[in-house]
Parts: C-alpha cells; structure tokens; sequence
C-alpha cells in the first residue's frame, strides 16, 4: 500500500533561517504529491502541490520538488518567519486510484524570533 | 464563500452514547471524506463519499456510520461512543481528481468520558 513517512517534529527554528522537512513516500502507482499545513485550532490547507516528476510546487516561500527517483517530496523555505509556525503534513494521492490521501504523522515547526 | 463548515465544534460525550457530526459543502464537490486526527498518528480516513448515494470505508471505518444523501452534506454518525473516539474529527471535499487539493473544514474536538 502507499505510505508516507516525514521527518520527526518538533522542529525549532530561528526567524530568518533556513528550513527543510523531509518527506519521502511509497506508491505502487504515480502519485501526486502535496504539502498541507495547520496553523492552530484551524483545519489544513493547501500549501503547495507536484503532480509529475520534476515539477516544482512554490507558494507563500515554501518549494517542494518531486523527485521521482529518490521518491521524495522536501519541504524548504529559504527564511522562515515566526508566522511560519505551524503543523506541516506530507501526503499524496494516486492516479488510477482514487481522491484518498494517505498523510504523514506531520512535523511540528516553532520559529523564535 | 464557506467552503467547509463543520458543527459543532467541541463536544463531549459519555460512553455508550451516540452522536453525528454534520459536514457542510458549498463547492459542489464530489468527492467527500473523514479523518481523525490523533497525536503521533497523522491523519487517518474514516469513510468517504464520491458522490450522492455512495460511500465507503477508508482505514478506520470501526464504529463510524456515514451516509451522503445530497452532494452538500456528509455527516459522520457515532452509534455507541466509545473512550477510543476521542480525537478531532476533520472534513474534507475536493473535486474528483486525484491532483486536486482537499478542502478541510476547522475540524470537531471530541472528548469520551
């Protein structure tokens, strides 16, 4: 079955540094690949999304490539902000397949100013 | 715009007791779903729907009825609550495709006593 495993939280992080969250997957199919984050007491949202090899996703700073051949999807920013503090989750859903998503434990990030 | 709109959003229930949680979408989206979300695990599909009149089970369907009989609503329907289903409970809808972003709802706490 497909799976998804992403680095383990918390991460702590200073204002301005650079971030990077792992997420690496398992799918018998081709896969479209997604960044979800939760800011607290609010539901998910969509933070960016790859639906072929090599497409970057990008939004609000954040970048993800899917990278096929290392069946990876990492999350980076450059210079987060405190506002960036939030439960970011990795997850993916399969052509062929059906609208599932299978998501990763999600990863916990806290930026101090 | 709405989107998705999940009531109530707290409550607390004693074991043995029955309750729904109602799922709202203004989208015309066909494809709706259930997850809990619990501490460690991610989230974990409940039940879901890909359109009026269908539904099916996802990775914990055990103690959770659901049913989908106009394309807006998805309620969730606990029959005998028990201490385990404390969790919080998110809603989603997207279009049908499987590259298509999920929209969440801001998700009901559930406390079993």
């Amino acid at each position: 079955g497909n799976s998804v495993t992403q680095m383990e939280g918390p991460v702590t992080l200073s204002e301005e540094a650079f971030l990077t969250i792992n997420c690496t997957y398992t799918a018998t199919g081709y896969p479209s690949l997604f960044w979800y984050v939760q800011y607290p007491g609010e539901g998910l949202q969509l933070l960016l999304k790859a639906t072929k090899a090599d497409d970057k996703g990008s939004n609000k700073g954040f970048e993800a490539t899917y990278r096929k051949e290392t069946t990876s999807f990492h999350l980076e920013k450059g210079s987060v902000q405190v506002s960036d503090s939030a439960v970011y989750f990795c997850a993916l859903s399969e052509w062929g397949g059906n609208e599932k998503l299978t998501f990763g434990t999600g990863t916990r990030l806290t930026i101090i100013p | 715009n709405a989107g998705v709109t999940q009531t109530p959003k707290f409550q607390v229930l004693k074991t043995g007791q029955s309750m729904t949680l109602q799922c709202a979408q203004d989208m015309n989206h066909e494809y709706m779903s259930w997850y809990r979300q619990d501490p460690g695990m991610g989230l974990r599909l409940i039940h879901y729907s890909v359109g009026a009149g269908i539904t099916d089970q996802g990775e914990v369907p055990n103690g959770y009825n659901v049913s989908r009989s106009t394309t807006e609503d998805f309620p969730l329907r606990l029959l005998s609550a028990a201490p385990s289903q404390t969790s919080v409970y998110f809603c989603a809808s997207s279009h049908r495709s499987p590259d298509q972003p999920q929209h969440f709802g801001d998700g009901t706490r559930l406390s079993i006593l």
